[in-house]
């Protein structure tokens, strides 16, 4: 019964276009987080949700936007998609904001 | 901001060896500090905590001791084993509940 399950796992498309991640937990956490791991594996977050609410927007550029229906689902979408925003996408939740993560495993996306 | 550093990107130890996998911190408050370890195809889990100066978190026979004095929670194990191959990530949370990470330690044991 996985955890935090991320859907697509891989994503292969062109510049331009726009495409959607999904995530959806099943621990009952009421904190939502959005990471991206670059080719170097550094790990940085992108956004937080607190109970269907954005509590952490760093920069990143508002072709990015989350959303989050609910507090078990937080998906990413994508306009305008470039060759920089090729990386590994990890969804995560938490408790509480500070709390233990837990990291779903990844959406590799390709952009070319 | 809130920054943890890394000093090794890449060790490779042999089957047995002992290991140290360096890590130090930045911060104006008292963090709780993480490892956590990420094989290939998976996402970060967590690996060790320790919530307060002079606390050690211990899993699978590594530990980690919090030094406030020193800013570090360097990673150590007596033995490593070939299965203990994996990217390791120092972290901590930051004031606003981020998890803020290290830029990654690949350990790679030869059997």
């Amino acid at each position: 019964d996985t955890a935090v399950s991320q859907t697509p796992k891989y994503l292969v498309t062109q510049m331009g276009n726009d495409k959607s991640i999904k995530c959806e937990q099943n621990l009952g956490h009421d904190t939502m987080y959005w990471y991206k791991q670059d080719s170097k594996k550094f790990l940085k977050i992108m956004f937080s949700y607190n109970n269907k609410e954005l509590i952490i927007n760093e920069t990143v550029p508002n072709r990015f936007s989350p959303k989050s229906p609910d507090k078990a689902h937080l998906n990413l979408h994508i306009n305008s998609l470039e060759l920089g925003d090729s990386a590994v996408y990890f969804c995560a939740s938490s408790q509480d904001p500070g709390g233990d993560y837990t990291f779903g495993s990844g959406t590799r996306l390709t952009v070319v | 901001g809130d920054s943890v550093v890394q000093t090794e990107g890449q060790v490779l130890p042999s089957e047995g060896d002992s290991l140290i996998v360096n890590c130090s911190y930045e911060t104006t408050q008292y963090p709780s500090l993480f490892w956590y370890v990420q094989y290939p195809g998976e996402g970060p889990q967590l690996h060790l905590k320790a919530m307060k100066a002079n606390d050690k978190g211990r899993n699978k026979g590594f530990e980690a001791m919090y030094r406030k004095e020193t800013t570090s929670f360097h990673l150590e194990k007596d033995s490593v084993q070939e299965s203990d191959s994996a990217v390791y990530f120092c972290a901590l949370i930051d004031q606003g509940g981020k998890l803020i990470f290290g830029q990654g330690t690949e350990l790679s044991v030869k059997p």
